[in-house]
């Protein structure tokens, strides 16, 4: 009974050709976030999305964007992946914080490799 | 922003013996910390998580304990056993309209049996 699910698990792709990894959630979660995790390395956040409205980390790529058409859908683009875009990318969702409940909720990931 | 340390970075236990991971973070303002379980390929896993209006939390063979005037915070885990051997996270946040945890750079444990 995922919660937080990601699809593909495991994602290959060439440098440069555009890549998508979706997210779907059934917890019906206003905030849904993107964190990239390389290879021993600590999850760094790429940017949330509060119900609608979208927010960039200042550090993250121009070259990666994402799409939230509804609640329960959220869309990593890769514009042109890079050799450095390896990673593994988590998909997460909390509630907002006004609910009382600040837990993230973690899918199990995709991981691209870019050939 | 906030920036947070953990240390140490590899830790080995025997097992039943005790563990301690400690993490510090800069901005005061954070109000939430917690910590994740990290096995090889699959996702974090939320093991405790303490507020800033805490001074410690504890949870069967877990606690965490919080410093807010040092800001620091730290995880242990007693009797330890093989099946805690993962890489563990720390991570802080200031809850506003989302919870944008900054994490660690995360703490390998291994447990010898």
């Amino acid at each position: 009974d995922a919660m937080v699910i990601q699809n593909p698990r495991y994602q290959v792709t060439q440098f440069g050709k555009p890549v998508t990894l979706s997210c779907s959630q059934t917890l019906n979660h206003n905030v849904m976030y993107w964190y990239q995790q390389k290879s021993s390395q600590a999850p760094k956040l790429l940017f949330h999305y509060y119900d609608k409205d979208f927010n960039n980390e200042a550090d993250t790529p121009d070259n990666f964007q994402s799409r939230r058409p509804n609640t329960s859908f959220c869309f990593l683009d890769i514009r042109s992946p890079g050799l450095g875009d390896a990673a593994m990318y988590l998909c997460a969702t909390s509630r907002k914080i006004k609910a009382g409940d600040e837990k993230l909720f973690f899918g199990s990931g995709t991981q691209l490799s870019v050939l | 922003g906030e920036n947070v340390e953990q240390h140490p970075s590899t830790l080995s236990v025997q097992e039943g013996d005790s563990a301690v991971i400690k993490c510090t973070y800069s901005d005061s303002a954070s109000n939430y910390f917690p910590w994740y379980k990290q096995e090889l390929g699959k996702r974090p896993q939320l093991i405790i998580d303490i507020r800033s209006n805490v001074g410690e939390k504890k949870d069967q063979r877990i606690a965490v304990t919080l410093n807010k005037t040092a800001k620091h915070f730290s995880l242990h885990i007693t009797e330890t056993q093989p099946e805690d051997s993962a890489v563990y996270f720390c991570a802080a946040s200031i809850m506003e309209y989302g919870n944008k945890l900054v994490f660690g750079a995360g703490t390998i444990l291994r447990v010898k049996s």
